[in-house]
């Protein structure tokens, strides 16, 4: 079955970077977009970044545009996000997803997520 | 960027209850939408698909329908399980937005 393992999640100072990975079994991952959704704590869901199967497709919310990278690679089955200039706003549990197939950019198979926490 | 506006915020019901939850998109979807369920400490699970598409496995009580900017999720009678929150999501074209949630609590 899918299975989707985020890890790299931890407490930054502002101002700071991380990079999250994910990495993916159980589906052929070279075929799948992928995305970054973020929860804050007691908060709603928010999309955060999106690539396509073979990452010529990249986009991004307008709230982390200019801060994040989404990035894969497909020989590692695995998805990353690499997070600069970090604001506390950006506390979230960060979920690793699977897409339905173009133009069908539904949220299918979900990670257990890792926690981000931004603060000094 | 499309808003997406769901109502109640809320919702109090009792089990057994038919319960409906809207949606409404700021730009036309056509049947660009989903919507989720999750529950407390777990992670959303997707329950219905291009505005009607029900996923596998998902109990028939849940069903979707809409067209355009307004969009309804409907629990044809609700069960202890189904207590919840539920978003919905647009994804016209590579922007993906969620609605901010509704919570169904016991009545």
């Amino acid at each position: 079955q899918v299975q989707l393992v985020e890890s790299g999640g931890d407490l930054v100072r502002p101002g700071g970077s991380l990079r999250l990975s994910c990495a993916a079994s159980g589906f052929i991952f070279s075929d799948s977009y992928m995305s970054w959704v973020r929860q804050a704590p007691g908060k709603g869901l928010e999309w955060v970044s999106s690539i396509s199967s073979g990452g010529t497709i990249i986009n991004y919310a307008d709230s982390v545009k200019g801060r994040f990278t989404i990035a894969r690679d497909n020989s590692k089955k695995s998805l990353y996000l690499q997070m600069n200039s970090l604001r506390a706003d950006d506390t979230a549990v960060y979920y690793c997803v699977t897409e339905g197939n173009p133009p069908q950019f539904y949220f299918d198979n979900w990670g257990q997520g890792t926690l981000v926490t931004v603060s000094s | 960027d499309i808003q997406m506006t769901q109502s109640p915020s809320t919702l109090s019901a009792s089990v057994g209850d038919r319960v409906t939850i809207t949606c409404r998109a700021s730009q036309t979807l056509s049947t660009w939408l989903a919507w989720y369920q999750q529950k407390p400490g777990k992670t959303p699970k997707l329950l219905i698909y291009d505005a009607s598409s029900l996923k596998s496995g998902v109990p028939l009580r849940f069903s979707g329908s809409g067209y355009g900017t307004e969009f309804t999720l409907t629990i044809s009678s609700l069960q202890p399980d189904d207590f919840a929150t539920y978003y919905c999501q647009q994804y016209n074209g590579y922007s993906r937005t969620f609605g901010q949630g509704t919570k169904v609590e016991i009545k």
